[in-house]
């Protein structure tokens, strides 16, 4: 089973440049979450979907935007990206909000120079 | 406000040793939810367990063993007789039902040497 698939695993980026990080799920998941990694910072949320079109805001959003077109798919898309934007950024999904686990994608690492 | 303490920044010991990660959390909701999940050098999280706020009974699953307890608001896990695999960062996270998100600790760096 695929789980949550993330797109690209890697990516140097220049700064000013838009990108965005696909995330695709195959478990029917309602809620989807984008987060980011940064070293002695634990998990911090970007935004979040708790349900096919709809989405909200997280701890970090600036700089982010997110759609939910349907239940499969959950883009994150930076604008303009600044190198205060280099991180691993991990799409999640779960069932029935968070009362149950949150399942992850293997992680995008973002270099942003 | 909710909050996700996991005091011990990195574990260092020995392959065979036990060893446990400390996790404490704050929360105002009667009804949350807490889970340990592990990442290893690779960088994938993988989920080990959840527990809700009103099972407090101890689970153990294999060489790991979590002690759920409401009276301190501590949700620790332990590795019995550890192994160079379980080498990884370990997190402990909480969501409340009235919440949509995982609030996360920032995580216990488990060192196991051969």
């Amino acid at each position: 089973t695929a789980g949550i698939t993330q797109a690209p695993t890697s990516q140097i980026l220049a700064a000013g440049r838009s990108m965005t990080l696909r995330c695709t799920q195959d478990m029917r998941h309602n809620a989807m979450y984008w987060y980011r990694q940064d070293l002695g910072l634990g998990l911090r949320l970007i935004h979040y979907s708790n349900t096919a079109g709809t989405t909200g805001k997280g701890e970090v959003p600036d700089g982010y935007s997110v759609s939910r077109a349907n239940t499969d798919d959950f883009p994150l898309t930076l604008a303009s990206a600044v190198p205060s934007q280099t991180s691993v950024y991990f799409c999640a999904s779960s069932d029935s909000g968070l009362r149950t686990e949150a399942f992850f994608g293997q992680g995008t690492r973002l270099t942003v120079v | 406000a909710q909050k996700v303490t996991q005091a011990q920044t990195e574990i260092s010991v020995v392959e065979k040793e036990d060893v446990t990660l400390d996790c404490v959390y704050e929360t105002r909701d009667t009804t949350y939810y807490l889970f340990w999940y592990k990442q290893p050098p690779s960088g994938e999280l993988v989920f080990l367990i959840r527990r809700n706020s009103f099972d407090e009974q101890n689970e153990i699953s294999g060489r790991y063993s979590w002690n759920f307890q409401k009276s301190t608001s501590s949700f620790n896990f332990t590795i019995t007789a550890s192994q160079v695999v379980d080498s990884a960062v370990y997190f402990c996270a909480l969501s409340e039902d009235s919440n949509y998100q995982l609030i996360w600790g920032a995580g216990t760096k488990l060192i196991i040497k051969p």
